[in-house]
């Protein structure tokens, strides 16, 4: 079974600090993504890697960014937390199965961000 | 840009009953539709999934049918248990060149009247 894991269930940060959120997953997939979770709108993707040291911004990067030096591990960064990041944030992972070829993603249980 | 569209917001069944969960999305080129079941504190978990070339799958009591010619999907859930309870989340595939990525219906939460 898939297993990605979140390093922290809650957070609570200050405002202006810089934040990290970690994710592992044991599956030796190549894709990862960050989600955040808001009331009401879903999931909204912040940032995806498809490969060690690859990057992509998804549809609302702004504040945040990425670092994947190791396959299994996908860290988020936020540069300078403020009050409207806090939300849940999800992290998953999918195999690749060639281009065009959707794999389902699997979930870790998020970590639930305050900032303060 | 591409977007997902998800109704109703909420829906309240009477155990035993069934319930439906429709969705449209955006993207012509969109072939693949996951569905995912959400539990209090847990993170997404994905229950059934469609690929376009297939109009209907079913698993047990879960099923999913998809009109390409529409755009839209739905998920029906028969004989529902107070275990059914959860949100629900519909996606749908959006053509990258690099990842597969895709986008989710705002969600719907769904309680099992006992």
């Amino acid at each position: 079974d898939v297993k990605v894991t979140q390093s922290s269930r809650y957070l609570v940060k200050r405002t202006g600090e810089k934040v990290f959120l970690e994710c592992v997953q044991d599956m030796d997939h190549e894709n990862m993504f960050w989600y955040r979770q808001d009331p009401g709108l879903g999931l909204r993707l912040i940032y995806f890697s498809y490969d060690v040291k690859m990057k992509e911004k998804g549809d609302i990067p702004e504040g945040y960014s990425v670092s994947r030096e190791k396959k299994e591990r996908f860290s988020l960064i936020l540069e300078s937390a403020s009050t409207n990041q806090t939300s849940m944030y999800l992290c998953a992972s999918s195999l690749f199965a060639g281009q065009g070829s959707n794999q389902p993603q699997h979930f870790g249980d998020g970590t639930r961000l305050s900032i303060l | 840009g591409e977007n997902v569209e998800q109704h109703p917001s909420t829906l309240s069944v009477q155990e035993g009953d069934s319930a439906v969960i429709k969705c449209t999305y955006s993207d012509s080129a969109s072939n693949y539709f996951p569905w995912y079941k959400q539990e209090l504190g847990k993170g997404p978990q994905l229950i059934i999934d469609i690929r376009s070339n297939v109009g209907e799958k079913k698993d047990q009591r879960i099923a999913v049918t998809l009109n390409k010619t529409a755009k839209h999907f739905s998920l029906h859930i028969t004989e529902t248990q107070p275990e059914d309870s959860a949100v629900y989340f519909c996606a749908a595939s959006i053509r990258y060149s690099s990842a597969s990525k895709i986008i989710f219906g705002s969600g719907t939460r769904l309680s099992i009247r006992p």
